[in-house]
């Protein structure tokens, strides 16, 4: 079965903190896709980053940095000097090769404070 | 650039009411998706569609119908509203097959149920 964990209910943090927010996820397949999605107070959801099973590399943009480290099962999202405007739920998602059915996690909601 | 486009946005039904939910795409996706997000547990898949005239059953089906006549329209219908509906529903769609694509996501649809 395929599950998605984000522990992290709620964060909440001072402006110009670093934050990381955690994703654990769970697999038979061998192929696979990671997402990241941000749902801003606004309530879309938008595309933050996609990763593929066979690509362990992490990735910045910006002030975003992605740490995917399949030994652990894991693709977390690290925000670096966090701003008011960082302030969202985040949901990690799943999906199998040849799958329509994306597995989301429950999400993580960030509070950015100034 | 509408993308993906949800009306109505918010609702209120009584018990036994029908209505549908109406989702317009304009990026010429051949996949599209209703999900609804409750408190705790993310985003749940509904019902999908791969393609004009096309409709399969997702996580959380029961309650619900869809139709998809228009490769442009996902339509999403509640026969006899229950409280249980009560959710915030969301419309995706996304190039090809979800594995590789990320979902384009509408603004949401709040639905209360009384």
């Amino acid at each position: 079965a395929q599950k998605v964990t984000q522990a992290q209910t709620e964060i909440s943090v001072v402006e110009k903190e670093d934050v990381t927010l955690d994703c654990v996820y769970e697999t038979r397949d061998t192929t696979y896709y990671l997402f990241w999605y941000k749902q801003p107070p606004s309530g879309e959801l938008v595309f933050l980053i996609r990763r593929n099973s066979f690509d362990e590399q992490n990735e910045i943009s910006g002030r975003y940095s992605w740490n995917f480290q399949k030994s652990t099962s894991s693709f977390n999202f690290t925000i670096t000097a966090s701003q008011v405007v960082d302030s969202a739920v985040y949901f990690c998602a799943l999906t199998h090769t040849g799958g329509f059915k994306t597995i989301f996690g429950a999400g993580t909601r960030l509070f950015v404070k100034a | 650039n509408a993308g993906v486009t949800q009306t109505p946005k918010f609702r209120v039904l009584k018990t036994g009411q029908s209505m549908t939910l109406l989702c317009a795409q304009d990026m010429n996706h051949e996949y599209m998706y209703w999900y609804r997000q409750d408190p705790g547990m993310g985003l749940r898949l509904i019902h999908y569609s791969v393609g004009e005239g096309t409709t399969a059953k997702g996580e959380v089906p029961d309650g619900y119908n869809v139709s998809r006549l228009k490769k442009q329209n996902f339509l999403l219908g509640l026969e006899s509203a229950a409280p249980s509906q009560t959710s915030v529903y969301f419309c995706a769609s996304s190039y090809s097959t979800t594995a590789e694509q990320p979902q384009h996501f509408g603004d949401g649809t709040r639905l209360s149920i009384l």
